[in-house]
């Protein structure tokens, strides 16, 4: 089944700590893309790649980071610098200009 | 990326049509009405999409005003698992523009 894969489903994170949650794709999608959710509102884009080896910066991309070494990956690392980063992360990919952007099941990371 | 307004929250009966407006007033010629949803904790879901002539498919119509400023989503037999947050997002679609903004969408609850 082709499809986006996300993982853990869960994440704790404990005060300054590093931790990275994992996006896989087996769609062919050149573009990949991360968002943050909090409760109760829509998404905002944290980064995105339009191809291997080369990403941009989304709307609030302080306090993470990315790397797009192969086409099907497309980590997200969640850094100490990011202050509040409890919420509901998910993963999409589409084919530039295309009109669909596909979402995996997210990742719900919680601080302890 | 033109701004939208929903309503927060709808309600609809089982089996009947349940129809979800936007306003999009600022909407530019070449930006496309975009209609996603999000069950509960998962990932958003693509619904259906158009330029300026009605859409339909296998889930949705999409019925757009002449002048382009509001559109409707209808769902024609809604079922209990229509229950969503229903997105409606205006974007053109480019390359280099590739972000989709979403705001905090219309709760929809189908009603036994």
């Amino acid at each position: 089944d082709g499809g986006i894969t996300q993982s853990p489903k869960y994440l704790f994170r404990k005060e300054g700590q590093n931790v990275t949650l994992s996006c896989e794709q087996n769609l062919n999608h050149d573009a990949m893309y991360w968002y943050r959710q909090d409760p109760g509102q829509g998404l905002r884009l944290i980064y995105y790649s339009q191809i291997v080896n080369d990403f941009q910066k989304g709307d609030i991309a302080e306090g993470y980071s990315v790397s797009r070494e192969k086409k099907e990956s497309f980590p997200l690392t969640v850094t100490s610098a990011q202050k509040n980063p409890t919420a509901f992360y998910l993963c999409a990919s589409s084919i530039p200009q295309q009109e669909t952007q596909y979402f995996g099941p997210g990742t719900r990371l919680l601080v302890l | 990326d033109a701004k939208t307004t929903q309503p927060p929250s709808m309600d609809c009966a089982e089996g009947r049509a349940a129809n979800l407006p936007c306003n999009h007033s600022t909407i530019s010629g070449n930006e496309y009405v975009y209609w996603y949803r999000q069950i509960h904790s998962q990932g958003p879901q693509y619904i259906i999409h158009g330029l300026k002539n009605n859409e339909t498919n296998e889930m949705a119509s999409l019925i757009i005003t002449e002048d382009r400023k509001s559109s409707t989503l209808i769902l024609p037999h809604a079922t209990l698992r229509d229950t969503a947050v229903y997105y409606c997002i205006v974007r053109v679609v480019a390359f280099g523009n590739e972000k989709l903004t979403f705001g905090t969408g219309t709760r929809l609850t189908i009603i036994p």
